[in-house]
């Protein structure tokens, strides 16, 4: 079974820009859920989309938003692009029932905001 | 809201050598616990998890135990190798059904052969 893949994997943009990064998840995984990783502050969540509809919803401006198809892929938008969105954006896949909440993540699109 | 700590800095240590990673965590009702790990360049991996408290996970020679008393979910391993070099994330989910992981800073391992 292929695993969780992000597209692209690399990006470079400047500031005031908009970018849209792509995450294809586990077949049969209908949760999606997104986190930003950058050295001074971690892992932090971003959004997390069930069915379509956004389920949780992290601490992040309204810059950074999301949507889920009903092939159950997801996209997540940021625009207006600063400095300070560089970071490696993870994606997660899950099956989200009540016997498992494991999560299985992508490699991740490295984001670079010049 | 829910929290995770991890010991503070990196971990150096030579081959064959006892590997052990502290790891806290704040939070209400019965989470579930999860050690990820991070090799460079790569996303996240699960190492091992655990959902209620006395549950011990284990994978690849990797332990650890939901301590509820102490709130704790250290990892250990008894002999490290180099291959395990990487950066070890603790984690919580809140409840099931809810897939939001709070993450804690992450340990950078580094074996020395």
């Amino acid at each position: 079974k292929a695993g969780v893949t992000q597209t692209p994997r690399y990006l470079i943009k400047t500031r005031g820009q908009q970018v849209t990064l792509s995450c294809s998840p586990i077949s049969g995984h209908r949760s999606v859920s997104w986190y930003q990783q950058t050295p001074g502050q971690g892992l932090q969540f971003l959004f997390e989309y069930f069915s379509e509809t956004q389920r949780n919803k992290g601490n992040f401006p309204g810059r950074f938003s999301g949507r889920q198809f009903s092939n159950s892929r997801s996209e997540m938008n940021v625009s207006t692009l600063e400095l300070g969105d560089s970071a490696l954006y993870l994606c997660a896949s899950s099956l989200a029932d009540r016997d498992s909440n494991e999560q299985f993540f992508g490699p991740g699109t490295r984001l670079t905001v010049l | 809201g829910d929290s995770v700590t991890q010991m503070e800095g990196p971990v150096t240590l030579s081959e064959e050598a006892f590997l052990t990673i502290n790891c806290t965590y704040t939070a209400t009702g019965y989470p579930s616990l999860f050690w990820y790990v991070q090799y460079p360049g790569e996303g996240l991996q699960l190492l091992l998890k655990a959902t209620k408290a006395d549950d011990k996970g284990s994978n690849k020679g990797f332990e650890a135990t939901y301590r509820k008393e102490t709130t704790s979910f250290h990892l250990e391993k008894g002999s490290v190798q180099v291959s395990d070099s990487a950066v070890y994330f603790c984690a919580l989910s809140p409840a099931y059904g809810n897939n939001r992981l709070a993450f804690g800073k992450g340990n950078q391992v580094v074996v020395i052969p």
